[in-house]
């Protein structure tokens, strides 16, 4: 099984700020990487997938990048309904979870 | 867009299995892999497993392989899944989430969520 772990486990911005989300997955998963936002009691709601492509209707600030075993989302201009916890997800081996970054505005 | 629609709480003996389905509207049923994803209380997400219609090919964690079936019915665009031998540890949201067939794993439209609670 690929394990993902991410960093930090909060992160505590102000309104405007940038947010850095790391993921480090334990063998290479190519580009198969997604980001979810969840907030408290919706279902993960889809970010980025392709560890670069915004899904649709996903605001411009979020953006994903990386490849193989090392993967960022940066949230820039940070906005109050961007609260919540973020997961990343690899999908080129079957599927794991990262156990998420909370991120507090 | 595919609208997803599951199946109410249910609270269950340890054991003894349970059922959840899935109903999609909105679309082609068989554009979908149909995954199913839990979360137990404040917990990350784990992938149980999922199904293509369109194959009749699924796949699971290797942790659910033994007590997981997922299966799906084209004539009434429901997704189900059965989880046997029902422990404690099993309560949580139990989702549905669709992703294009081929690409099995990027979560585009998920359900609303189905609790299970696992209880003596």
């Amino acid at each position: 099984e690929i394990v993902m772990t991410q960093s930090p486990v909060t992160l505590s911005l102000s309104p405007g700020e940038t947010a850095t989300l790391s993921c480090r997955a334990s063998h290479s998963v190519a580009d198969g990487l997604a980001w979810y936002q969840q907030r408290p009691g919706q279902a993960p709601r889809l970010l980025v997938y392709g560890a670069s492509t915004t899904a649709p209707g996903i605001p411009a600030r979020f953006g994903g990048s990386g490849f193989g075993t090392d993967f960022t989302l940066t949230i820039s201009s940070l906005q109050s309904e961007d609260f919540g916890v973020y997961y990343c997800q690899q999908y080129n081996n079957l599927v794991t979870f990262g156990q998420g970054t909370w991120v507090e505005i | 867009q595919v609208q997803l629609v599951q199946s109410g709480a249910e609270v269950k003996k340890p054991g003894s299995s349970v059922r959840v389905s899935c109903k999609a509207s909105g679309d082609t049923f068989t554009d979908y892999a149909f995954s199913w994803v839990r979360q137990a209380p404040g917990q990350g997400p784990e992938w149980v497993g999922m199904v293509i219609p369109l194959t009749g090919t699924g796949n699971e964690a290797q942790e659910f392989r033994d007590r997981v079936t997922i299966t799906a019915d084209e004539s009434t665009s429901t997704a189900y899944m059965e989880l046997r031998s029902l422990r404690s540890e099993d309560t949580a949201m139990y989702f549905c989430a669709t992703s294009p067939w081929h690409l099995v794993g990027r979560f585009d439209n998920w359900g609303q969520g189905s609790l299970i609670t696992v209880s003596s």
